[in-house]
Order: C-alpha cells, then sequence, then structure tokens
C-alpha cells in the first residue's frame, strides 16, 4: 500500500493564477480530509469529504473548492491564488467508525 | 476559546530522559477522543497515540503514553527514555461531535518543539 499519496510536493504560483492539488489513497477509506498548515501553527482543515460524491466546508473554505468523483481521489483546487494561501497542505483519509487519520506527505505551496 | 491549547512552544530534554508534553482541551460533548501527532522537520504526521473519552484506562503505544485526566480536561503526552530520533514538533488534537454522515471534527493544536539533547 502506497497510503495517501500528493502531488505536487512543491509549488509556486503567481497570485491569479490557478492550481490543483492531488491526493490519492489506496486503503479504501471513506473519510478524506484536506487541511492547510501555515507557519508555526497546526492544522486547519479546509474541507471534507465522507463519501464518493458528498464533500462539505471545514474550518477555512474560502477560495478553495473540492470534488469526490471517487473513493480514491480527493483533488482540492485553487482558484485566483493569493498570498494568504502560502502554507503546507495535507491531505487525510480515515475509515469510518476508526479514529486515526493517515497523512500524507504534504504540498508546499507558495503564492507570489 | 481555544478547543486544543498547547502552552509550550518549546521543550528540551535529555536524551533517555522522560518528557511530558501539556495539552488541555475544551469540549461540552460527552463522546470525544484526544490524538498525539508528531511531525518531524521532514513535514509528514505521524499518529502516534489515541485516547477515547470513555476509556478507563490512559492509552500506552510503546515509549508513548497518554496522561489522560478527565476532570482537569488535560491529555498529556509522556515520552519515556527520549531519542535523538524524538526531535520534532507534537500536535495535540480532538474529534468532537458526530454529523448525520458520522463525521466528527478534528482540532489541531498549535504544536510543541521538542529538541532532544545527546
Amino acid at each position: 500500500n502506497a497510503g495517501v499519496t500528493q502531488t505536487p510536493k512543491f509549488r509556486i504560483l503567481k497570485i491569479g493564477q490557478s492550481m490543483t492539488l492531488q491526493c490519492t489513497q489506496d486503503m479504501n477509506h471513506n473519510y478524506m480530509y484536506w487541511y492547510r498548515q501555515d507557519p508555526g501553527m497546526g492544522l486547519k482543515l479546509i474541507y471534507y469529504s465522507v463519501g464518493a460524491g458528498i464533500t462539505d466546508k471545514g474550518e477555512v473554505p474560502n477560495g478553495y473548492n473540492v470534488s469526490r468523483s471517487t473513493t480514491e481521489d480527493f483533488p482540492l483546487r485553487l482558484e485566483l491564488a493569493a498570498p494568504s494561501q502560502t502554507s503546507v497542505y495535507f491531505c487525510a483519509s480515515q475509515v469510518q467508525g476508526r479514529d486515526t487519520q493517515y497523512f500524507g506527505p504534504g504540498t508546499r505551496l507558495t503564492v507570489l | 476559546a481555544q478547543k486544543i491549547t498547547q502552552t509550550q512552544p518549546g521543550m528540551f530534554v535529555q536524551e533517555k530522559e522522560a518528557v511530558t508534553l501539556d495539552c488541555t482541551y475544551d469540549t461540552s460533548d460527552p463522546s470525544y477522543g484526544l490524538f498525539w501527532y508528531k511531525q518531524p522537520s521532514s513535514g509528514e504526521m505521524i499518529f502516534l497515540i489515541y485516547q477515547g473519552s470513555y476509556d478507563q484506562q490512559n492509552a500506552t503505544e510503546g515509549r508513548y503514553s497518554l496522561n489522560f485526566q478527565k476532570a482537569r480536561k488535560s491529555a498529556n503526552l509522556v515520552i519515556s527514555a527520549s531519542q535523538l530520533g524524538d526531535s520534532a514538533m507534537y500536535f495535540c488534537a480532538m474529534r468532537e461531535g458526530q454529523d448525520s454522515g458520522g463525521y466528527q471534527k478534528v482540532t489541531f493544536g498549535t504544536g510543541t518543539k521538542l529538541q532532544v539533547i545527546p
């Protein structure tokens, strides 16, 4: 099992550009999450999904969109990138009914 | 009010000594869970230990134990026999609530940076 994989590892965007952060898990987990981690801070939830076709907003959803067309994939879309979106983005997955979230390696995004 | 409070931005510990990382939490939900994650300098988040609010005994996983004091709303992580590889950021987190889909919100603290001294 590869677990949770994220691409790309690093990316630099210009203000106003768009991009999609990819997240894939091969553990057949129902739940998937996107978090952002700002320097010196804990993780904040952007969006989550409890299964294919179902997504919902977390704590800081503005400026982002998600989709969940399959169990495995949960891409995060940034439209009109802003410097405030400079952060490290983590994707995580979890089995419904279990407590542990499994994290991907993260994507470090810089918006200049 | 902060849901998860970690009051120690940084800690030092001598190799082979034990260290306690503090975590207090705030919730009115009777069913909740507490986690600790380790984040080394490489950046990944590694699950360490979990404690459910109804668990009678403190959780242990190898050199990690969770000192759960429900009345004080604290869930401190104890690392015994510290190793150089334990140097990392440590995050306390809590899950609480449950929506119709079974989702339970997870909130993270701001972390404690632990440095193990040879």
